[in-house]
């Protein structure tokens, strides 16, 4: 089927706002990651979703960030109180089941923060 | 924590040329991955490696996983304009299902 969706692809907002990205995971893929790309770095890694467990939030950088996966599938990460630093592109990932299988990713939201 | 370290940072190469980058790390992984990164677009995975000295090919793309599960390169041969972009290196280290990657190789290509 259809591989990662992302929306939306563009985000401004305003300091201070809340954002909401959302993520539609590859079907029959059970494993939901997040990644931050800040301009012409790498990917960091945010918060990983396998199945019913509890998710690894390891990644998140404040308590400001947050992230949901309903029902086994679509995913959103929620940014409070957005600040400046914030501005990046946040891409989310899926893939199956088996451990250490490749991620799958989406094109990305682009967040800029005024 | 899991660092990998991915060179050279940029390439600038003439069509026809062969390119190689590599990575690596201090730490042992069980798992490397290659991945192209074009401008406005998320990663796409070009080769996956899972045992210590696999080689494996892609078209023109060739990919090690190093013997001592420290390290990986990978191969272009004979460039043409459309492998310009990043890419990036990336591993699952040990029990951890967390991808780590490194910070990219930028590829430009001169016609």
């Amino acid at each position: 089927g259809a591989g990662v969706s992302q929306s939306p692809s563009n985000k401004v907002t305003e300091k201070g706002k809340d954002v909401e990205l959302r993520c539609d995971p590859i079907s029959g893929h059970t494993a939901l990651y997040w990644y931050r790309q800040s301009l012409g770095q790498g990917l960091e890694f945010l918060i990983y979703f396998q199945g019913n467990s509890a998710p690894d939030k390891s990644g998140l950088p404040s308590d400001r960030f947050s992230a949901e996966r309903t029902g086994g599938s679509v995913s959103t990460l929620t940014i409070q109180r957005t600040q400046q630093e914030d501005s990046a592109v946040y891409l989310c990932a899926s893939s199956r089941t088996k451990r250490m299988s490749p991620l799958h990713f989406g094109n990305g939201t682009r967040l800029t923060v005024t | 924590g899991q660092q990998l370290n991915q060179s050279p940072q940029s390439m600038f190469i003439q069509e026809g040329e062969d390119v190689s980058m590599n990575c690596t790390s201090s730490s042992i992984f069980n798992t490397w991955l290659w991945y192209k990164q074009d401008p406005g677009e998320g990663p796409v995975l070009l080769i996956a490696l899972y045992k210590a000295g696999e080689l494996t090919s892609n078209g023109r793309l060739t990919a090690q996983f190093g013997i001592t599960r420290k390290d990986s390169f990978l191969n272009i041969s004979a460039s043409i304009p459309s492998d310009v972009g990043i890419y990036f290196c990336a591993g699952f280290q040990g029990g951890s299902e967390k991808l780590v990657f490194g910070k990219g190789t930028k590829l430009t290509v001169n016609p």
